[in-house]
């Protein structure tokens, strides 16, 4: 099964609406972190924002906001303001930290989305 | 800043080479990584390394082995390439803390068996 799912595979945003791209995952282990990475045109892929399962708020970087609905794991990001330079794949991941180091923390990664944001 | 640098951004080679890929990071973090990029399915763990000489397989690791002498430098090896091999490979280094974990990626190598 699988333990990130990003249902969009690609979205419209105008520029400096704001928008929402979805992610859901699933896990037993009740410590786990939530990461979102950019990753433009050029390949590099881009921390943007993590949130841990414990955190009490949502977290936030500038324009980036994770809204982390703990009860329906969901880990959506919402990017307000969106600019042209916001248009690349986005990838919503997940490290379960019980076996912190081992074998099973890695880093799982959805299969992304295509934000396209058009002028 | 953290700099991880893999040394081909693009590299053709024929069926049955073997194939190094080379990745160095500055920022001396314990954590190395190599994924796989295809279309449709995102990113997939090829190996990992916590420490020098410590490796550990990742989801799939058939056909790869990895090689990490040194604590900067973490190798990629295709013993005797394939075309299903053709794909974009990431590295990526991280430094874990209790709380959090941030990747740092190489700007990637596209690779193509012929």
């Amino acid at each position: 099964a699988q333990k990130i799912t990003q249902t969009q595979p690609g979205m419209f945003v105008q520029e400096k609406e704001a928008v929402t791209l979805d992610c859901t995952y699933d896990t037993s282990d009740p410590s786990y972190g939530l990461f979102w990475y950019k990753q433009p045109s050029s390949g590099e892929m881009i921390f943007l924002i993590y949130q841990g399962s414990y955190d009490q708020q949502n977290a936030t970087e500038g324009r980036y906001s994770l809204n982390f609905q703990k009860a329906r794991k969901s880990a959506n990001l919402v990017i307000s303001a969106s600019q042209l330079g916001d248009s690349a794949m986005y990838f919503c991941a997940m490290r379960e930290m019980t076996n912190y180091g081992g074998s099973q923390g890695n880093l799982i990664f959805g299969k992304g989305t295509k934000l396209s944001v058009k002028p | 800043d953290v700099k991880v640098t893999q040394s081909s951004r693009y590299l053709v080679k024929r069926t049955g080479e073997k194939v190094f890929l080379e990745c160095v990071q500055d920022m001396d973090h314990e954590n190395m990584f190599w994924y796989r990029q295809d279309p449709g399915l995102g990113l997939r763990l090829i190996y990992f390394s916590y420490d020098v000489k410590m490796k550990e397989k990742g989801d799939i690791p058939e056909g790869y082995s990895v090689s990490r002498e040194k604590k900067e430098r973490f190798s990629l090896i295709l013993e005797s390439a394939s075309t299903n091999q053709t794909s974009m490979y990431l590295c990526a280094s991280s430094l874990i803390t209790a709380t959090n974990e941030k990747l740092f990626f190489g700007s990637g190598t596209q690779l193509s068996v012929l």
